[in-house]
C-alpha cells in the first residue's frame, strides 16, 4: 500500500522566512513524488514533479529515500505563496496518484 | 482552454436523493478519476477509469458508481445520498493512467442534509 503524511496542518511564516513543508512517504516500490497547490479559488495543479529536479516559482523538493521524505523548501516566502498545498505518490506500476491530508501555508506581511 | 470541467459547482441533497455529478475533459486524455477531499484528509480516490470503456474502484468507492460515457466524460452518482458524502468532489484527467501530470477540475461541493 502506498502512503503519503503531510504532518502540519497548518504553516504560518513571515514574508521574506524561509519554508519548509514536510512530506513523508510509504511505499516498497520506487516512487515518484509531486507537490499540488491549490490557490484560493482556483483548481488544483501542478507545482512541480521530484523526477523534473526543477524549481517553480523558486520552490524545490528533493526525494530522500533514505528518510522517505519529499519536503518543499523556499528560501525566501512571498505572500502569493499562501495556498493548499497537497504532496503526492504514484507507484510504479501506473497506479492513480495518492495524496496527503495537505497543508496550509499562510504567509503575514 | 477549458481543461477539466465539472457540473454542478455547488449542490444541496437530502438524505435518500440521488444525484449525478458530470465531469468533461477536453484534452483528449485516455484517463479520468473522481476523488474526495475532506478536511484533515486530503483528496481520496473514488472510482478512475484508465480508459475508455473501463472502470475501476478507488479507495472509497461506497455508495458511489461511475460511467466513462465516452472518452470526454466521466460522471459520478450517488444513488441514496448520505450525510458521510457532504464533500467536495475533483475530477481529474490525465493523457494516460497513472501519468505524472494530473489535470483537475474546479469541484463540486455537495451538502448532504
Amino acid at each position: 500500500a502506498q502512503r503519503v503524511t503531510q504532518p502540519e496542518k497548518l504553516l504560518s511564516v513571515f514574508k521574506g522566512a524561509p519554508v519548509e513543508l514536510k512530506c513523508n512517504y510509504s511505499y516498497s516500490g520506487s516512487p515518484e513524488l509531486f507537490w499540488y497547490v491549490q490557490y484560493s479559488r482556483q483548481r488544483l495543479q501542478l507545482l512541480l514533479r521530484h523526477i523534473s529536479r526543477e524549481s517553480i516559482k523558486g520552490f524545490t523538493a528533493d526525494l530522500n529515500k533514505g528518510e522517505t521524505s519529499f519536503h518543499l523548501k523556499k528560501p525566501f516566502a512571498q505572500e502569493e505563496d499562501s495556498a493548499m498545498y497537497y504532496c503526492a505518490l504514484s507507484g510504479t506500476g501506473r497506479r492513480a496518484l495518492t495524496f496527503g491530508s495537505g497543508t496550509r501555508l499562510q504567509v503575514q506581511p | 482552454n477549458a481543461g477539466v470541467t465539472q457540473t454542478p459547482k455547488f449542490q444541496v441533497l437530502k438524505t435518500g436523493q440521488s444525484m449525478t455529478l458530470q465531469c468533461a475533459q477536453d484534452m483528449n486524455h485516455n484517463s479520468m478519476y473522481w476523488y474526495r477531499q475532506d478536511p484533515g484528509m486530503g483528496l481520496r480516490l473514488i472510482y478512475y477509469s484508465a480508459s475508455e470503456g473501463t472502470t475501476d474502484k478507488g479507495e472509497v468507492p461506497n455508495g458511489y458508481n461511475v460511467s466513462r460515457l465516452n472518452k470526454r466524460e466521466f460522471s459520478l452518482r450517488l444513488e441514496s445520498a448520505a450525510p458521510s458524502q457532504t464533500s467536495v468532489y475533483f475530477c481529474a484527467s490525465s493523457e494516460v493512467f497513472g501519468e505524472l501530470k494530473a489535470f483537475f477540475g474546479q469541484g463540486t461541493r455537495l451538502t448532504v442534509v
